[in-house]
Protein backbone atom coordinates (compact mmCIF):
# COMPACT_ATOMS: atom_id res chain seq x y z
CA UNK A 1 0.00 0.00 0.00
CA UNK A 2 0.99 3.41 -0.54
CA UNK A 3 2.25 5.70 2.14
CA UNK A 4 2.26 9.76 2.25
CA UNK A 5 3.57 10.87 -1.18
CA UNK A 6 5.70 13.71 -1.64
CA UNK A 7 6.98 15.86 -5.11
CA UNK A 8 9.27 16.76 -5.91
CA UNK A 9 11.65 15.23 -3.91
CA UNK A 10 14.71 17.37 -4.42
CA UNK A 11 14.21 21.08 -5.74
CA UNK A 12 16.81 23.88 -6.45
CA UNK A 13 15.64 27.19 -7.42
CA UNK A 14 16.85 31.06 -7.80
CA UNK A 15 15.86 33.36 -4.86
CA UNK A 16 12.56 34.78 -5.36
CA UNK A 17 11.35 32.50 -7.40
CA UNK A 18 7.97 30.66 -6.22
CA UNK A 19 8.06 27.10 -5.14
CA UNK A 20 5.06 24.52 -5.10
CA UNK A 21 5.47 21.22 -2.87
CA UNK A 22 2.91 18.54 -3.50
CA UNK A 23 1.58 15.74 -0.61
CA UNK A 24 -0.65 13.19 -1.41
CA UNK A 25 -1.98 11.89 2.11
CA UNK A 26 -2.77 8.40 2.86
CA UNK A 27 -5.75 7.08 1.43
CA UNK A 28 -8.60 7.31 4.23
CA UNK A 29 -6.75 10.04 6.58
CA UNK A 30 -8.40 12.93 7.79
CA UNK A 31 -5.37 14.91 8.71
CA UNK A 32 -2.32 16.37 7.13
CA UNK A 33 0.52 17.96 8.69
CA UNK A 34 3.24 20.12 6.92
CA UNK A 35 6.94 20.01 8.51
CA UNK A 36 10.14 21.70 8.19
CA UNK A 37 13.39 20.20 9.18
CA UNK A 38 16.82 21.34 9.61
CA UNK A 39 20.11 20.59 11.46
CA UNK A 40 19.51 24.28 13.33
CA UNK A 41 15.79 23.91 14.04
CA UNK A 42 14.60 20.60 13.90
CA UNK A 43 11.44 19.48 12.76
CA UNK A 44 9.20 22.36 13.42
CA UNK A 45 5.55 21.92 12.43
CA UNK A 46 4.20 24.68 9.78
CA UNK A 47 0.41 23.86 8.86
CA UNK A 48 -2.28 21.22 10.27
CA UNK A 49 -5.35 20.06 8.37
CA UNK A 50 -8.21 18.20 9.27
CA UNK A 51 -11.11 17.38 7.00
CA UNK A 52 -9.29 19.81 4.55
CA UNK A 53 -9.60 22.58 6.74
CA UNK A 54 -6.78 24.62 8.67
CA UNK A 55 -6.67 24.22 11.90
CA UNK A 56 -3.76 25.65 13.29
CA UNK A 57 -1.23 27.52 11.08
CA UNK A 58 0.75 29.22 13.76
CA UNK A 59 3.99 26.97 12.31
CA UNK A 60 3.81 29.37 9.45
CA UNK A 61 7.07 30.96 9.12
CA UNK A 62 5.65 34.53 7.14
CA UNK A 63 3.24 35.04 4.75
CA UNK A 64 5.62 34.27 1.99
CA UNK A 65 4.12 31.00 2.50
CA UNK A 66 0.99 29.82 2.34
CA UNK A 67 -0.61 25.73 1.93
CA UNK A 68 -3.75 24.94 0.23
CA UNK A 69 -6.14 21.36 0.90
CA UNK A 70 -8.64 21.06 -2.19
CA UNK A 71 -9.39 17.39 -1.50
CA UNK A 72 -8.74 14.76 0.60
CA UNK A 73 -5.90 13.19 -1.23
CA UNK A 74 -4.28 16.59 -2.48
CA UNK A 75 -2.35 19.58 -0.59
CA UNK A 76 0.41 22.10 -1.60
CA UNK A 77 3.32 24.04 0.07
CA UNK A 78 3.75 27.28 -2.04
CA UNK A 79 6.79 29.86 -1.14
CA UNK A 80 6.61 32.95 -2.91
CA UNK A 81 9.22 34.34 -3.11
CA UNK A 82 11.70 31.98 -1.83
CA UNK A 83 14.47 32.78 -0.01
CA UNK A 84 17.75 31.07 0.66
CA UNK A 85 17.26 30.57 4.24
CA UNK A 86 13.97 28.32 3.41
CA UNK A 87 16.33 25.92 2.16
CA UNK A 88 15.44 22.88 4.30
CA UNK A 89 13.47 19.13 3.78
CA UNK A 90 9.87 19.75 3.78
CA UNK A 91 7.84 16.65 5.00
CA UNK A 92 4.26 15.93 5.08
CA UNK A 93 2.64 13.48 7.09
CA UNK A 94 -1.20 12.23 7.17
CA UNK A 95 -2.79 10.45 10.41
CA UNK A 96 -6.55 9.18 10.95
CA UNK A 97 -7.62 11.23 13.36
CA UNK A 98 -10.75 9.26 14.96
CA UNK A 99 -11.90 12.13 17.29
CA UNK A 100 -12.69 11.77 21.02
CA UNK A 101 -9.65 13.79 21.79
CA UNK A 102 -7.16 11.84 20.96
CA UNK A 103 -4.25 12.51 19.04
CA UNK A 104 -3.19 8.99 16.41
CA UNK A 105 -0.32 8.32 14.90
CA UNK A 106 1.13 10.66 12.04
CA UNK A 107 2.26 9.10 8.92
CA UNK A 108 6.13 10.56 7.04
CA UNK A 109 6.29 11.23 3.61
CA UNK A 110 10.15 11.12 2.32
CA UNK A 111 10.34 14.50 1.83
CA UNK A 112 11.10 17.27 -0.13
CA UNK A 113 15.02 18.95 -0.11
CA UNK A 114 14.64 22.28 -1.18
CA UNK A 115 17.51 24.53 -1.79
CA UNK A 116 17.05 28.25 -2.84
CA UNK A 117 20.17 29.75 -4.25
CA UNK B 1 17.73 13.45 23.13
CA UNK B 2 17.97 17.28 23.35
CA UNK B 3 19.52 18.60 20.67
CA UNK B 4 21.82 22.03 20.63
CA UNK B 5 21.70 23.62 17.22
CA UNK B 6 23.83 21.86 14.80
CA UNK B 7 25.02 18.94 17.32
CA UNK B 8 22.96 15.97 17.76
CA UNK B 9 23.75 13.64 20.70
CA UNK B 10 25.39 10.03 19.91
CA UNK B 11 24.49 7.14 21.46
CA UNK B 12 27.18 4.30 20.14
CA UNK B 13 26.94 0.62 20.70
CA UNK B 14 28.03 -2.36 19.66
CA UNK B 15 26.10 -4.42 17.38
CA UNK B 16 24.38 -7.07 19.80
CA UNK B 17 24.15 -4.78 22.73
CA UNK B 18 21.06 -3.19 24.30
CA UNK B 19 20.24 0.27 23.34
CA UNK B 20 18.55 2.85 25.68
CA UNK B 21 17.71 6.62 24.31
CA UNK B 22 16.00 9.17 26.43
CA UNK B 23 13.88 11.75 26.11
CA UNK B 24 12.97 14.48 28.77
CA UNK B 25 9.47 16.20 27.88
CA UNK B 26 8.04 19.53 28.77
CA UNK B 27 4.37 19.33 28.72
CA UNK B 28 3.07 17.78 32.01
CA UNK B 29 -0.56 18.01 30.53
CA UNK B 30 1.07 15.49 27.23
CA UNK B 31 -0.90 12.05 27.39
CA UNK B 32 0.32 10.31 23.79
CA UNK B 33 4.10 9.69 22.87
CA UNK B 34 5.89 8.63 19.91
CA UNK B 35 9.35 7.27 18.67
CA UNK B 36 10.18 7.80 15.34
CA UNK B 37 13.42 6.75 13.80
CA UNK B 38 14.92 8.70 10.66
CA UNK B 39 17.22 7.14 8.33
CA UNK B 40 19.62 9.19 6.33
CA UNK B 41 17.54 10.95 3.26
CA UNK B 42 14.14 9.49 4.75
CA UNK B 43 11.01 10.68 6.25
CA UNK B 44 10.82 9.70 10.26
CA UNK B 45 9.19 6.26 10.40
CA UNK B 46 7.15 5.56 13.02
CA UNK B 47 8.56 2.83 15.83
CA UNK B 48 5.92 2.33 18.45
CA UNK B 49 3.87 4.83 20.56
CA UNK B 50 2.54 4.79 24.37
CA UNK B 51 -0.13 6.88 25.96
CA UNK B 52 -0.41 8.23 29.27
CA UNK B 53 -2.52 5.57 30.94
CA UNK B 54 0.20 3.01 30.50
CA UNK B 55 3.84 2.93 32.35
CA UNK B 56 5.87 0.72 29.93
CA UNK B 57 4.66 -0.83 26.12
CA UNK B 58 6.41 -3.52 24.13
CA UNK B 59 7.07 -4.01 20.58
CA UNK B 60 9.20 -6.32 18.24
CA UNK B 61 12.92 -5.29 19.84
CA UNK B 62 11.76 -2.46 21.38
CA UNK B 63 10.12 -1.28 24.42
CA UNK B 64 9.40 1.99 25.44
CA UNK B 65 8.80 3.14 28.46
CA UNK B 66 7.12 6.75 30.49
CA UNK B 67 7.63 7.93 33.61
CA UNK B 68 4.97 10.47 33.92
CA UNK B 69 6.85 11.69 37.26
CA UNK B 70 10.03 13.33 35.96
CA UNK B 71 8.30 13.57 32.47
CA UNK B 72 10.75 11.33 31.25
CA UNK B 73 10.50 8.94 27.98
CA UNK B 74 12.91 5.99 27.01
CA UNK B 75 13.16 3.93 24.16
CA UNK B 76 15.04 0.71 24.51
CA UNK B 77 16.18 -1.68 21.48
CA UNK B 78 17.19 -4.96 22.27
CA UNK B 79 20.17 -6.55 20.11
CA UNK B 80 21.27 -3.50 18.34
CA UNK B 81 21.80 -4.49 14.78
CA UNK B 82 23.50 -2.05 12.32
CA UNK B 83 19.98 -1.70 10.87
CA UNK B 84 19.31 0.13 13.72
CA UNK B 85 21.74 3.07 13.08
CA UNK B 86 19.76 6.14 12.40
CA UNK B 87 18.50 9.41 14.45
CA UNK B 88 15.11 8.62 16.41
CA UNK B 89 12.99 11.29 17.73
CA UNK B 90 10.27 11.25 20.85
CA UNK B 91 7.05 13.51 20.25
CA UNK B 92 4.70 14.16 22.63
CA UNK B 93 0.86 15.32 21.87
CA UNK B 94 0.43 19.03 22.84
CA UNK B 95 -3.09 19.32 22.15
CA UNK B 96 -5.75 18.31 19.31
CA UNK B 97 -4.03 16.40 17.20
CA UNK B 98 -0.48 17.78 17.05
CA UNK B 99 2.81 16.84 18.12
CA UNK B 100 6.13 18.59 19.19
CA UNK B 101 9.12 16.83 18.04
CA UNK B 102 12.28 16.41 20.36
CA UNK B 103 15.80 17.34 18.72
CA UNK B 104 16.47 13.73 18.50
CA UNK B 105 19.57 11.35 19.17
CA UNK B 106 22.16 9.99 16.79
CA UNK B 107 22.37 5.88 17.28
CA UNK B 108 25.74 4.46 15.40
CA UNK B 109 26.09 0.78 16.13
CA UNK B 110 29.58 -0.27 15.66
CA UNK B 111 30.10 -4.00 13.64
Amino acid sequence: DAGVIQSPRHEVTEMGQEVTLRCKPISGHNSLFWYRQTMMRGLELLIYFNNNVPIDDSGMPEDRFSAKMPNASFSTLKIQPSEPRDSAVYFCASSLALGGGSTDTQYFGPGTRLTVL
Amino acid sequence: GESVGLHLPTLSVQEGDNSIINCAYSNSASDYFIWYKQESGKGPQFIIDIRSNMDKRQGQRVTVLLNKTVKHLSLQIAATQPGDSAVYFCAENIGGNMLTFGGGTRLMVKP
